[in-house]
């Protein structure tokens, strides 16, 4: 199995609502990641995740709200979220940081009304 | 930001091979060259590595210049379904770690 699997694919939500994307993958792998990316745009990079532990926050806004349970899920908490965060919300997994042959999910795309 | 330079888009006629260059003048000397690809509405898909050495697998080929300042990645007979938008990719170290930074990426037309 070498999937990412995002659920779900597409979220429309309020701006008051909170909701939350998840991610899983079943390779073993000890890093994931999540990534935003806007139209026309390469993926920004949002979090790092290694062995379960946040290493990285790329300053991201606190409306924005990581957590990984275990090794095999990452999730993303939403709340209170503005209609320019609206974009495709990318999932991905590595064996470790130190390796970038990274597997991505398909994406969830989130529309902010 | 995005240690590499690319070209922001290219043509290729279908069949024939596609040369994708990529800039990454201020490597280290341990870094690696990772090449990634994402085809319309998807997530982006691993290609292909290298350090110093050429590489090949069924995707692609890795040109590497010997001074590591900079790359190809060769499609050898590239097909209308190889129309996407191609990242050269060198890791930037930040506080917590190794981070993979996408660029702007090259967007390959593959033409009929």
């Amino acid at each position: 199995d070498t999937e990412v699997t995002q659920t779900p694919k597409h979220l429309v939500m309020g701006m008051t609502n909170k909701k939350s994307l998840k991610c899983e993958q079943h390779m073993g792998h000890r890093a994931m990641y999540w990534y935003k990316q806007k139209a026309k745009k390469p993926p920004e990079l949002m979090f790092v995740y290694s062995y379960e532990k946040l290493s990285i926050n790329e300053s991201v806004p606190s409306r924005f709200s990581p957590e990984c349970p275990n090794s095999s899920l990452l999730n993303l908490h939403l709340h209170a979220l503005q209609p320019e965060d609206s974009a495709l919300y990318l999932c991905a997994s590595s064996q470790g940081v130190q390796i970038t042959e990274a597997f991505f999910g398909q994406g969830t795309r989130l529309t902010v009304v | 930001d995005a240690k590499t330079t690319q070209p922001p888009s290219m043509d290729c006629a279908e069949g024939r091979a596609a040369n994708l260059p990529c800039n990454h003048s201020t490597i280290s000397g341990n870094e690696y060259v990772y090449w990634y690809r994402q085809i319309h509405s998807q997530g982006p898909q691993y290609i292909i590595h290298g350090l110093k050495n050429n590489e090949t697998n069924e995707m692609a080929s890795l040109i590497i210049t010997e001074d590591r300042k900079s790359s190809t990645l060769i499609l050898p007979h590239a097909t209308l379904r190889d129309t996407a938008v191609y990242y050269c990719i060198v890791r930037v170290v930040g506080t917590g770690g190794f981070k993979t930074i996408f660029g702007a990426g090259t967007r390959l037309f593959v033409k009929a």
